[in-house]
This record gives structure tokens, C-alpha cells and sequence, in this order.
């Protein structure tokens, strides 16, 4: 019974050729979140959902956006993805309105490969 | 900004070893902590979590961990990990809020990769 579904579970795409990786929940979670896992570093965050109200982290490049068109979905697109973006991007959802009662779940995960 | 470390990166034992992960996180007020585990090819799933009370959680499949305030730290434990314990463990924190509503996002270490032999 998955509860965050990430698609694809692998992405390869060409160096500067726009590409978007997706997230669905049917968890009904306010918070959304996308971290980029990188061989052998700690997952960090880029963005996240609260609702509709969208959060960048400081240091998270231009080349990276988002969209949330409704609760169950948010979508990661890179615009021009470099060589070093290559990693694994990972998505997870939160109950957000007594966040200090709750914990993350997350996505099996996109691989993402840039040839 | 918090920041989380976890002393090994890979460790290798015998099925029925003792296991313990080191983690120390840095932050200027309180937390909550969070063991996450990786299986191979799956998602990040949560072991256990410490929020308030008691010192020593439980998790599933008979992890624990201790919170030592002093120490800023928070390693898990098992007393005799089996062949399945193979995976990744990560740490993690995040700001501990005491009401209402919030999005802080998770900063994890580096991860421990664990190998049980059989």
C-alpha cells in the first residue's frame, strides 16, 4: 500500500534538456517536501509545500522548481540539468497543522542519470 | 542551522552481533529525532523517534535508541541484529515545535551502511 509514489523510479535525460519527476500521496499530507540524495551525502532539502505556500530553501540553485496544482501532487522540474545534478530525488509528505507530533514518509525515490 | 553526524559510514557484522550507530546532531534549541532505515531498493521508512519523555524509544524490529541531552546525541541499538538488518540507517533532526502548525524539513546525516553476514 504505497503512501508516496514517486514516478519514474528511474530518469535518465539529457544534459540541458528540461525534465520533471513526480509525486503523488494519498496520505492527504499539507507538507510536501524534495530532497536530493547524492552518492554517498545525507538527503538534502530543496523545497517544500506547505498547502499552496511554497518554501525554498536559501541555497537550492534556480535550475530547480516546483508546482503543487492540488494536495495529492508535486512535481520537481529541473530546467537544464547539469552533471551534477545527477542523484536521487526523493519526496515526502507530512502532516503539517501539529507537525510536532508527526513524522515524514517518503517515496521509493527517482534515479536520475544525466548523459 | 542544525547539522547531524553519524561516526560510521559502514559497518560490517556477524548475524547476532550487538549493534550500536553513533549520532550527534549540533543545534541551538530543542529537536526531535528520528531514525530513518533504508532496505535495499525501498524507501526511507521510519525506525523510531524521540519527541519528548522518556530518554530510551523503542522502535520496530527491536532497534532503540537513547536521547542524551548532555551529549547531544542519539544512538540506535540492537542487542542481536539479524541478516535482514542489512540497509542503510540514517539519522535525523528537526526542530522541535510545541504547538500549531509547521514544515520544517528533516536534515539527516550521511547515512550508516550496515552488512550483516550471515
Amino acid at each position: 500500500d504505497a503512501m508516496v509514489i514517486q514516478n519514474p523510479r528511474y530518469q535518465v535525460t539529457q544534459f540541458g534538456k528540461p525534465v520533471t519527476l513526480s509525486c503523488s500521496q494519498t496520505l492527504n499530507h499539507n507538507v510536501m517536501y524534495w530532497y536530493q540524495q547524492k552518492s554517498s551525502q545525507a538527503p538534502k532539502l530543496l523545497f517544500h509545500y506547505y498547502d499552496k505556500d511554497f518554501n525554498n530553501e536559501a541555497d537550492t540553485p534556480d535550475n530547480f522548481q516546483s508546482r503543487r496544482p492540488n494536495t495529492s501532487f508535486c512535481f520537481l522540474d529541473i530546467r537544464s540539468p547539469g552533471l551534477g545534478d545527477a542523484a536521487m530525488y526523493l519526496c515526502a509528505t507530512r502532516e503539517g497543522y501539529e507537525v510536532y507530533l508527526t513524522e515524514a514518509f517518503f517515496g521509493q525515490g527517482t534515479r536520475l542519470t544525466v548523459v | 542551522a542544525q547539522s547531524v553526524s553519524q561516526h560510521n559510514h559502514h559497518v560490517i557484522l556477524s548475524e547476532a552481533a550487538s549493534l550500536e550507530l553513533g549520532c550527534n546532531y549540533s543545534y541551538g534549541g530543542t529537536v526531535n529525532l528520528f531514525w530513518y532505515v533504508q532496505y535495499p531498493g525501498q524507501h526511507l521508512q521510519l525506525l523510531l523517534k524521540y519527541f519528548s519523555g522518556d530518554p530510551l524509544v523503542k522502535g520496530i524490529k527491536g532497534f532503540e535508541a537513547e536521547f542524551i541531552k548532555s551529549k547531544f546525541s542519539f544512538n540506535l541499538r540492537k542487542p542481536s541484529v539479524q541478516w535482514s538488518d542489512t540497509a542503510e540507517y540514517f539519522c535525523a533532526v528537526t526542530p522541535r515545535k510545541y504547538s500549531g502548525g509547521g514544515a520544517d524539513g528533516l536534515t539527516f546525516g550521511k547515512g550508516t551502511h550496515l552488512i550483516i553476514q550471515p
